[in-house]
Formats: C-alpha cells, sequence, structure tokens
C-alpha cells in the first residue's frame, strides 16, 4: 500500500531555534493536509496544499508542497513552547482516503 | 460543544469479548473517518462513510471489525472477538465531503481500548 514517510521522528530545540520537518512519499499525491496533537490530545488540522509548488504561511509556520507533489515540510521559526506536539503530515492519493506519516515529535526546551 | 464526541473515552476489556463504541460527528458533516492509533504513529484509516453509505474500508482491516452510520448521523464501530493486538486509540473524525479539494478532518477525542 501507500506510505508517507515523515523526518526526523523526533527533534529537540531550544526555544526560540527554528523546527522542520519534511514528508515523501515515492508516488504522487493529490494533496496533503498537515496536523498537530499535543500530549494526550487528538489530531488537529492546521493546513492544506493542493497545487505544485504552493507555499502556505501561518504566523511562525511555513508549509511547502513540493514541485512533483511527492514531498512537504514544515517549517517553525523561532519556536516556542506552545509549539510542543507530534506534526503529522496526511497525504492524500488520487481516488484513495489519506494516509498519515508517523509524525515527528517535537519538543522545545524553556 | 459542537465538536466530535466519542463515548465511552475508555474501555478496558478481556480477550474474546466484543466492544462497540460511538461516534457523535459535527451535524452539518457528511462524512465520518475511524481510524486507529498506536503509541508513537500517525493514525491508522480503517473505514469512512459519506452519509449512511460506507465507501471505503481499509483491506488491513480484520472481519472481527465492523461499523455503521444508520441515518447518516452518528457511527458505531464494533469489535468482535477483542485480541490484546486491537489495544490502541480509536479515534473518529468528521469533515464535509468533496472530492477535491479535500476538507478539513475534525477529530474527536478518541476511545482508548485496553484488552487484557
Amino acid at each position: 500500500g501507500q506510505q508517507v514517510m515523515q523526518i526526523p521522528q523526533y527533534q529537540h530545540v531550544q526555544e526560540g531555534e527554528d523546527f522542520t520537518t519534511y514528508c515523501n512519499s515515492s508516488t504522487t499525491l493529490s494533496n496533503i493536509q498537515w496536523y498537530k496533537q499535543r500530549p494526550g490530545g487528538h489530531p488537529v488540522f492546521l493546513i492544506q496544499l493542493v497545487k505544485s509548488g504552493e507555499v502556505k504561511k501561518q504566523k511562525r509556520l511555513t508549509f511547502q508542497f513540493g514541485e512533483a507533489k511527492k514531498n512537504s515540510s514544515l517549517h517553525i521559526t523561532a519556536t516556542q513552547t506552545t509549539d510542543v506536539g507530534t506534526y503529522f503530515c496526511a497525504g492524500r492519493y488520487y481516488g484513495q482516503n489519506f494516509v498519515f506519516g508517523p509524525g515527528t515529535r517535537l519538543s522545545v526546551l524553556p | 460543544d459542537t465538536g466530535v464526541s466519542q463515548d465511552p473515552r475508555h474501555k478496558i476489556t478481556k480477550r474474546g469479548q466484543n466492544v462497540t463504541f460511538r461516534c457523535d460527528p459535527i451535524s452539518e458533516h457528511n462524512r465520518l473517518y475511524w481510524y486507529r492509533q498506536t503509541l508513537g504513529q500517525g493514525p491508522e484509516f480503517l473505514t469512512y462513510f459519506q452519509n449512511e453509505a460506507q465507501l471505503e474500508k481499509s483491506r488491513l482491516l480484520s472481519d472481527r471489525f465492523s461499523a455503521e452510520r444508520p441515518k447518516g448521523s452518528f457511527s458505531t464501530l464494533e469489535i468482535q472477538r477483542t485480541e490484546q493486538g486491537d489495544s490502541a486509540m480509536y479515534l473518529c473524525a468528521s469533515s464535509l465531503g468533496q472530492e477535491l479539494p479535500s476538507y478539513e478532518q475534525y477529530f474527536g477525542p478518541g476511545t482508548r481500548l485496553t484488552v487484557t
């Protein structure tokens, strides 16, 4: 079946440092969504990317969708302790439902 | 609260017993999804409904699992003859339905199942 990979699995940063997580698929995606899950919580939708090469920003968060629609990234500038959690990408293949990646767990040291 | 709700929040059962979980989606959402999540992993798709029709079921899903959405509103997920490997968080999500682009999924708090 289709698989979505994410790297890194874990990331520990000092507050104020930047953070990036990458999402990769071996085959072309229809679109991709990003979710954040706080410890003990449930996934919360962040953004959806649909177009090749699309870039979207939400305050300190920047999301990119690759030109070939096989990869995506989430970059957080100047992390804060409120950014702690696991970030999941969910790739959708044409005619199929979403496949979630394993997530990148971010911890931010104050 | 107009979000997605799930009941129960926790369920402990003995191996071999049947369990049923309920999900109440956001009222105007016609799509409803069931996922399973184990520690350190992302949500794994189980099945989804468009209104009352079950449109897709994971090929990895055992026939011990069955889901219904009888009137296109709430949904139930039943696991028969539970096994220890069924221990996981079962998440329900709902969304508006459209092929492309997709709408965001709103997740419920989940039901944590422990099979002893």
